[in-house]
């Protein structure tokens, strides 16, 4: 069965720095994002991602956020200055389109990243 | 308003009892409501959806109900098993555009053998 992948499991960071997490959607799937879970909270939207661009975003997802596709199969998240509090489990999620069927979210294992 | 409110907050079940956890939602863009099961230190996985052409659906064990009217939607997991000791979310789709979901606080659910 087809899944989303992500690496690394585990990301650990000095505050300051630039973390980039790394996301395989599903080969077919059209619709991407990013999802972010704190521990033992629940899982909050960051972005959405659609046709190369950025569909929706939270306010969340300030200026030290991007994402990109660079390629046909990855999709990327750069934080490029980690604070404290951007210390979370990371999950990438993928859809085939919004059309009744097809609108089920996979997510991906996650990234467990750690801002010391 | 963006909102799930997710209840009860933990719960715990004996082996072979009912397990119901119970969302209430805003107006969302469409109407899709999925459960997802997460385990520690995993991503989480959908478990079941209902579309709400129907008020139930049911896949084996676990059965969704849904309430249009009242906005609510409920999981019941019948024949509870320690294999089902997991965080349980709702959720709801916030955007007809991006297919955003909104997900409720989560339930820990401990099934005690």
């Amino acid at each position: 069965e087809p899944e989303v992948t992500q690496t690394p499991s585990h990301q650990v960071t000095q505050m300051g720095q630039e973390v980039i997490l790394r996301c395989v959607p599903i080969s077919n799937h059209l619709y991407f994002y990013w999802y972010r879970q704190i521990l033992g909270q629940k899982v909050e939207f960051l972005v959405s991602f659609y046709n190369n661009e950025i569909s929706e975003k939270s306010e969340i997802f300030d200026d030290q956020f991007s994402v990109e596709r660079p390629d046909g199969s990855n999709f990327t998240l750069k934080i490029r200055s980690t604070k404290l509090e951007d210390s979370a489990m990371y999950f990438c999620a993928s859809i085939y389109g919004l059309a009744p069927g097809e609108e089920t979210q996979y997510f991906g294992p996650g990234t467990r990243l750690l801002v010391l | 308003q963006q909102q799930v409110k997710q209840s009860p907050q933990s719960l715990i079940v004996q082996k072979g009892g009912i397990s119901i956890i119970n969302c209430a939602y805003e107006n969302t863009a469409f109407d899709y409501f999925p459960w997802y099961q997460q385990f520690p230190g995993k991503g989480p996985a959908l478990l079941i959806a209902i579309r709400p052409d129907v008020s139930e659906k049911k896949e084996g064990r676990f059965t969704i109900s849904f309430n249009k009217s009242a906005k609510q939607f409920s999981l019941h997991i019948m024949d509870s098993q320690p294999g089902d000791s997991a965080t349980y979310f709702c959720a709801a789709p916030y955007s007809s555009n991006t297919g955003k979901l909104i997900f409720g606080q989560g339930t820990t659910l401990q099934v005690k053998p």
